[in-house]
């Protein structure tokens, strides 16, 4: 069981929208930025978001992130059949000597 | 360019030992933290442990813990996850991940992954 919760699977229609969300505690979202992983089937994870809200380049703005208190949301707008994946979330943990926690992970089918 | 190119992938028996690795290019070595994650099959992400190069100041997630050992060589820039007797249930990919030393340092790269398979 992970220490940040999400649900095991979203699903929509192409050019939909989904939300995935991410719900921790004090000790790591709710004083911490939440990145986002998104992982294609037989491949590594990849950074989305970071600081929460923040898109590396090449990432597209159908890609968001947002934060309220101890949870976290990613939003996939525009949704596209390359966007189906696993979506992970993550967060520095004060508690925990490594320092970081991950989310179980999110599948999201694309209809 | 940053990379994180991780050697390939191994077949071994129950009770052999094993040491993959990591190498890094691209960016400084020693002053990123290194992470090792499992991924069974079908599972998610488990952080194993990590390692910050520069002074080798080592951590495990408590259920790895004596199961594996994380260690680093500064002069090839490698950071290594090794075991001493490997059991069937350690199948699984296994990358690194690289993360800057700020708090919300993301882990910002990602080895390609190692697949390891433990069959008799």
């Amino acid at each position: 069981q992970s220490v940040l919760t999400q649900p095991p699977s979203v699903s929509a229609a192409p050019g939909q929208k989904v939300t995935i969300s991410c719900s921790g505690s004090s000790s790591n979202i709710g004083n911490n930025h939440v990145s986002w992983y998104q992982q294609i089937p037989g491949t590594a994870p990849k950074l989305l978001i970071y600081e929460s809200n923040k898109r590396p380049s090449g990432i597209p703005d159908r890609f968001s992130g947002s934060k309220s208190g101890t949870s976290a949301t990613l939003g996939i707008t525009g949704l596209q059949t390359g966007d189906e994946a696993d979506y992970y979330c993550g967060a520095s943990d004060s508690s925990l000597s490594v320092l970081w926690v991950f989310g179980g992970g999110t599948k999201v089918t694309v209809l | 360019e940053v990379q994180l190119v991780q050697s390939g992938a191994e077949v071994k028996k129950p009770g052999e030992s094993l040491k993959i690795s990591c190498k890094g290019s691209g960016y400084g070595f020693n002053t990123h933290w290194i992470a090792w994650v499992r991924q069974m099959p079908g599972k998610g992400l488990e952080l194993m442990g990590i390692i910050y190069p520069d002074d080798s100041d080592t951590r495990y997630t408590q259920s790895f813990q004596g199961q594996v050992t994380i260690s680093t060589d500064k002069s090839f820039d490698t950071a290594y996850l090794q075991w001493n007797s490997l059991k069937a249930s350690d199948t699984a990919m296994y990358y690194c991940a690289r993360r800057g030393v700020y708090s919300s340092a993301p882990y910002d790269y990602w080895g390609q992954g190692t697949l390891v398979t433990v069959s008799s």
